[in-house]
C-alpha cells in the first residue's frame, strides 16, 4: 500500500536560515510520481512542484529545491534563506501509477519563519 | 478559466441534518477528486471520478456520504445525519488524466453543531 510520512511535525526557523522538509514514502509500483504542495493560513492547497519516478534530476526553482532519492525513497524539499512569507503547512503526495490516480498525503510539516 | 470552485466556503449545521456541497472543476478536467481534511491532519482521499463514472471510493465514505458528477462537469457531495466527526474542510480537486497535475479548490469547511 501507499504511505508518506513527513517524520517534521513543527519546524521554526529564523528569516534567511535554510530549512529542509523530509518526505519519505512507500509504493510497490515502478511508476509514481511525487509532489509537493503549500497549505498558508488561508486553506487553500498551492502546488509546488510534480516530479515522476523516472527522473532523478534535482530541481531548483528560486529559492526552493527538491532533492529526489530512489535508493532511500526521500524526496526532501530545501527552502534557502527563508522568508516569512514561507511561513505554512507544507505537504507531500503520492500518486501510484500514470494515470493521476488519486494522491495519498503525508500529515504535513507546519513551518513558522520568524522574523 | 478561474480554477476550481467550492461552494459554501462555509456551512454551520445542526447533528442530523442533511447537507450539500458543490465543485465546479477546470472545464476541460474529466477527473474529478474529493477529499476531507482535519485539523493537524493531510487530506484524506474520499472519492474520484472520470466525467461522470465514480471510479473509487474509499473507505472512509460511510453510507450517510455520497457523491454525484451527473453530467461529467459539476460534483456535488451529500452528507446526510451530520455527526461532530464529519467536521472537517472537505476539498475537491481536478485533474486531466494522464497529464499535468492536481488543481484544488479552496474548500468547504463544515461545522456540525
Amino acid at each position: 500500500a501507499q504511505k508518506v510520512t513527513q517524520a517534521q511535525t513543527e519546524i521554526s526557523v529564523v528569516e534567511k536560515e535554510d530549512v529542509t522538509l523530509d518526505c519519505v514514502y512507500e509504493t510497490r509500483d515502478t511508476t509514481y510520481y511525487l509532489f509537493w504542495y503549500k497549505q498558508p493560513p488561508s486553506g487553500e492547497l498551492v502546488f509546488l512542484i510534480r516530479r515522476n519516478s523516472f527522473d532523478e534530476q534535482n530541481e531548483i526553482s528560486g529559492r526552493y529545491s527538491w532533492n529526489f532519492q530512489k535508493s532511500t525513497s526521500s524526496f526532501n524539499f530545501t527552502i534557502t534563506a527563508s522568508q516569512v512569507v514561507d511561513s505554512a503547512v507544507y505537504f507531500c503526495a503520492l500518486s501510484e501509477g500514470a494515470g493521476n490516480t488519486p494522491l495519498v498525503f503525508g500529515k504535513g510539516t507546519r513551518l513558522s519563519v520568524i522574523a | 478559466d478561474t480554477g476550481v470552485s467550492q461552494n459554501p466556503r462555509h456551512k454551520i449545521t445542526k447533528r442530523g441534518q442533511n447537507v450539500t456541497f458543490r465543485c465546479d472543476p477546470i472545464s476541460e478536467h474529466n477527473r474529478l477528486y474529493w477529499y476531507r481534511q482535519t485539523l493537524g491532519q493531510g487530506p484524506e482521499f474520499l472519492t474520484y471520478f472520470q466525467n461522470e463514472a465514480q471510479l473509487e471510493k474509499s473507505r472512509l465514505l460511510s453510507d450517510r456520504f455520497s457523491a454525484e458528477r451527473p453530467k461529467g462537469s459539476f460534483s456535488t457531495l451529500e452528507i446526510q445525519r451530520t455527526e461532530q466527526g464529519d467536521s472537517a474542510m472537505y476539498l475537491c480537486a481536478s485533474s486531466l488524466a494522464g497529464r499535468g497535475g492536481y488543481t484544488f479548490g479552496s474548500g468547504t469547511r463544515l461545522t456540525v453543531v
